[in-house]
């Protein structure tokens, strides 16, 4: 059974750096095939894809967001760290943790949707 | 960027009524490179469908997803008590991105 665990804090103030981790259990980001990817919800919105890492260390961005996002692994702890720079009020939502499914193709790269979900995160952003 | 257009925003149905969700590309997408998730209030996203018409582990066969190029359709058979929810698909032929929502109530 794949589970998901998001931790991080729940308040960061204006131009600070947010930085999250996922603790995963049931797959290893090891294995072909293998990703985790970052969404998020800002309050009563849509979600928005933030970031994905494979198990080959291949990663996507978000294009609107890429120069303020990292996304790294730790597969001897099972765990992804995201970090997003410059954080402003309305980055404010729920951060998602999510396996991530992909088929790879030469000439175009992972094609990726996500399940399950870890229960999310709440971070606010304010002074 | 593929935009995804979900209709319509809300829809209002009775248990056992039928649902017909539409999700539409500004691009096509290729190779059935659609997903749909349901969501509860308070709750992380479930999937349901991938590859346009092929349910998850788990999901009853009440829920079936359709179409191909710019136009999907979620549908949902004799409507459950529990399946009214937010729905949202999501493309992965370029990038990833996610439609507005459609509410189920």
């Amino acid at each position: 059974q794949i589970t998901l665990r998001e931790s991080g804090p729940a308040l960061v103030k204006p131009t600070q750096t947010l930085t999250l981790t996922c603790s995963f259990s049931g797959f290893f980001l090891t294995t072909t095939g293998a990703g985790v990817a970052w969404l998020r919800q800002p309050p009563g919105k849509a979600l928005q894809w933030l970031a994905t890492i494979h198990w080959d260390d291949d990663k996507g961005f978000n294009p609107s967001l890429a120069n303020r996002l990292t996304i790294t692994k730790d597969t001897a702890k099972n765990q992804v760290v995201l970090t997003m720079t410059n954080m402003d009020p309305v980055d404010t939502g729920t951060y998602f943790c999510v396996h991530a499914w992909s088929y790879y193709y030469e000439n175009s790269g992972y094609h990726t949707w996500f399940d399950p979900w870890g229960q999310g995160t709440l971070v606010t952003v304010s002074s | 960027e593929i935009v995804l257009t979900q209709s319509p925003g809300t829809l209002s149905l009775s248990p056992g009524q039928s649902a017909t969700l539409s999700c539409r590309a500004s691009q096509r997408v290729t190779s059935f490179f659609l997903a749909w998730y349901q969501q509860k209030p308070g709750q992380a996203p479930r999937l349901l469908i991938s590859g346009a018409s092929s349910r998850a582990a788990g999901i009853p066969d009440r829920f079936s997803g359709s179409g191909s190029g710019t136009d999907f359709t979620l549908t949902i058979s004799r409507l459950e008590p529990e399946d009214f929810a937010v729905y949202y698909c999501q493309q992965y032929a370029q990038s990833v991105t996610f439609g507005g929502g459609t509410k189920v109530e």
